[in-house]
């Protein structure tokens, strides 16, 4: 088992639709944990911390939950500009441990 | 503020031959990675520097990979002798420090012919 996994997609939505990722990791003394996005042939740019309380900024809202072990990114109203891979990092015990991201397309 | 420097972006070398990568954090950056991307997949941690001190290289091929930081800033990778398995995107990022976000460089494409 990976020790952060993520559901590879795609997922294709329509604009203006609300989709959610999760992200599920092992490892119960990870400390952080950061949503990034990836456009194609370019390199992992910072979406979001994830906090225990949850998190928003803007369209995007962010949540862990530790008892079960994973984080979720929920994009509200999406735009055609959201398209792209979107990958969930956990940190912690001197680790870092990307998964292997969530393509998201959203179609006209 | 200037972003993570990475040289070069583009490299093609035949099998067997050596290679080695450049990378220079944002200033004051404590933490460096080096991350191998293969297509379709995540970044894979090859190695964890905190100032000039590594703290994790379980995942790098120690007999044809090496990484130093001499000086706790800028960092190189070396892979000696190349394999076909090696052509991927090499990304170094920095951080402030071991749990905070991470920023990526460009990252430097390699091809093994």
């Amino acid at each position: 088992r990976k020790e952060v996994e993520q559901d590879p997609g795609p997922f294709n939505v329509p604009e203006g639709a609300t989709v959610a990722f999760n992200c599920t990791y092992s490892n119960s003394a990870s400390q952080s944990f950061f949503w990034y996005r990836q456009d194609c042939r370019k390199e992992p740019k910072l979406l979001m911390s994830v906090y225990s309380s949850g998190n928003e900024d803007g369209r995007f809202t962010a949540q862990l939950n530790r008892a079960s072990q994973y984080i979720s990114l929920l994009i509200r109203d999406s735009k055609l500009s959201d398209s792209a891979t979107y990958l969930c990092v956990v940190l912690g015990a001197g680790k870092s441990t990307f998964g292997d991201g969530t393509t998201l397309t959203v179609k006209p | 503020e200037a972003g993570v420097a990475q040289s070069p972006r583009y490299k093609i070398i035949e099998k067997r031959q050596s290679v080695a990568f450049w990378c220079n954090p944002i200033s004051g950056h404590a933490t460096l990675y080096w991350y191998q991307q293969i297509l379709g997949q995540g970044p894979k941690l090859l190695i964890q520097f905190q100032n000039n001190g590594v703290v994790d290289d379980s995942q790098l091929p120690k007999d044809r990979f090496s990484a130093e930081r001499l000086k706790g800033v800028d960092s190189t990778l070396k892979i000696q002798p190349a394999k076909l398995e090696d052509s991927a995107v090499y990304l170094c990022a920095s951080s402030s420090g071991v749990v905070q976000p991470q920023h990526f460089g460009d990252g430097t494409r390699l091809s093994i012919l």
